[in-house]
């Protein structure tokens, strides 16, 4: 069964600082990446996606994730961080072929300190 | 455009009760999702349709959850003798053809909370 792994249920950045959220996932065969953007009292907005083409996918508000098949990982990246970043953040996987449900990481707590 | 929309915002019920928790998803999509997300975790799939029909039913934990979505469109969680432990945000997500890769479109859930 497919998961994923969410090192770090809490992150603190400096405003401007590199953001870094990382995300590691389990499955058989290359899946569909995902991170998603939840704000207080939102629903969750969609970042980026990966679905098999290019490995560096860029997304929405300046972040951006490479897919590194040999490690297994999908991290979330900012160069600089803002207040507005402020969030919880939440990797999810899809198989590429059969299920259409997502699995999620446990999420990551992103705050920005001024 | 309207997004998708979930009513009621917030639902407080007692330990027993039924609740239906109902879902809007956006004009034209074909497929609907409803996760479940307990406080401090990720959310976790109950159940997707394709259509009227429910693909995938895998995530409902037990037979007290049913869902429905009879006209392709609108759909509605439905809990029977609620218990403490199904407090959570109920969250409901649609897609344009539910093909692995689509976005899917987050509403903004239903918090229940069971007394």
């Amino acid at each position: 069964a497919q998961s994923v792994t969410q090192l770090g249920s809490h992150v603190s950045v400096s405003e401007g600082a590199l953001v870094l959220l990382r995300c590691n996932y389990s499955s058989s065969v290359p899946p569909y990446l995902f991170w998603y953007v939840q704000y207080p009292n939102q629903g969750l907005q969609l970042l980026l996606k990966y679905t098999s083409a290019a490995t560096l996918v860029k997304g929405i508000n300046g972040f951006e994730a490479e897919f590194k098949k040999s490690e297994t990982s999908f991290h979330l990246t900012k160069p600089s961080a803002h207040m507005s970043d402020a969030a919880e953040y939440f990797c999810a996987v899809s198989e590429v072929q059969g299920a259409q449900k997502l699995v999620f990481g446990q999420g990551t707590r992103l705050t920005i300190n001024p | 455009g309207a997004g998708v929309s979930q009513t009621p915002s917030n639902k407080v019920t007692e330990k027993g009760k039924y609740v239906e928790l109902r879902c809007d998803p956006i004009s034209g999509h074909t497929a609907l999702y409803w996760y479940r997300q307990s406080l401090g975790q990720g959310p976790e799939f109950l159940i997707y349709f394709q259509g009227t029909g429910a693909a995938d039913d895998s995530g409902l934990p037990n037979d007290r959850f049913f869902a429905v979505r009879p006209e392709g469109s609108v759909s509605t969680l439905k809990i029977q003798r609620t218990e403490r432990g199904d407090s959570a945000v109920y969250l409901c997500a649609s897609s344009f053809g539910g093909a692995t890769g689509d976005e899917q479109f987050f509403g903004p859930g239903t918090r229940l909370t069971v007394l």
